[in-house]
């Protein structure tokens, strides 16, 4: 079975401009999230989608970055424009997202975003 | 609000000896626990989790946790480690009627020959 996948790997940008990222889940996983991981912390949950609807964008800085999960599978994240520190890893999961129940919650390897 | 904290955030560790890495949550209600690694440039990968019943839960690759309620804590052991074990170890808790995770800031375990 394939696993979550993410493009870029890698990115470097300057600051200001503008800059997307791609996942694809899992076939058949409802749920998707995308999380912020800057270095020497823990993943924070920045979005997360059931099918083609946002659950929780509370922790998503609206002014800068947007995300869409148009048809419910693949997912878009933007930032515009691009600040310092946005440097992070951005990781992408998914999970079956059936409800009332745990789900396992699978990772993509992420995109490194860094902004000079 | 439930939260993490991972109280070393480093810890080398020699081949085959034993290893524990501290986790305690805070949290005013019900919760999950769940232990992540992440190999280098790689995403995460689910160790371990408790959701009910005993409070000792196995892993995967020889680990194990125990859930301490008393103590708000659920440390991650492993009696033998590997040179393969070198990796980042995440903590994480969510509240049992909502799946969303919130981590703590991670332990860097270096194992050496």
């Amino acid at each position: 079975e394939a696993g979550v996948a993410q493009s870029p790997r890698y990115k470097i940008i300057e600051k200001r401009q503008s800059v997307a990222f791609w996942c694809n889940p899992i076939s058949g996983h409802a749920t998707l999230y995308w999380y912020q991981q800057i270095l020497g912390q823990g993943p924070k949950l920045l979005i997360q989608f059931q099918n083609n609807g946002v659950v929780d964008d509370s922790q998503l800085p609206k002014d800068r970055f947007s995300a869409e999960r148009l048809k419910g599978v693949d997912s878009t994240l933007k930032i515009q424009p691009a600040k310092l520190e946005d440097s992070a890893v951005y990781l992408c999961a998914s999970s079956l997202g059936k409800q009332g129940l745990y789900n396992e919650q699978f990772f993509g390897p992420g995109t490194r975003l860094t902004v000079l | 609000a439930q939260s993490v904290t991972q109280l070393d955030s480093q810890v080398p560790v020699f081949e085959e000896a034993p290893v524990e890495l501290r986790c305690n949550y805070s949290s005013s209600v019900s919760v999950y626990l769940f232990w992540y690694v992440q190999y280098p440039n790689q995403g995460l990968q689910l160790l371990l989790k408790y959701l009910s019943g005993s409070t000792l839960v196995k892993g995967i690759n020889g680990f194990e946790a125990e859930f301490n309620k008393s103590q708000t804590s659920f440390h991650l052991r492993k009696p033998s480690v590997h040179i393969s074990d070198t990796a980042e170890y995440f903590c994480a808790v969510s509240l049992s009627n909502d799946y969303k995770l919130s981590f703590g800031a991670g332990t860097t375990v270096t194992v050496r020959a």
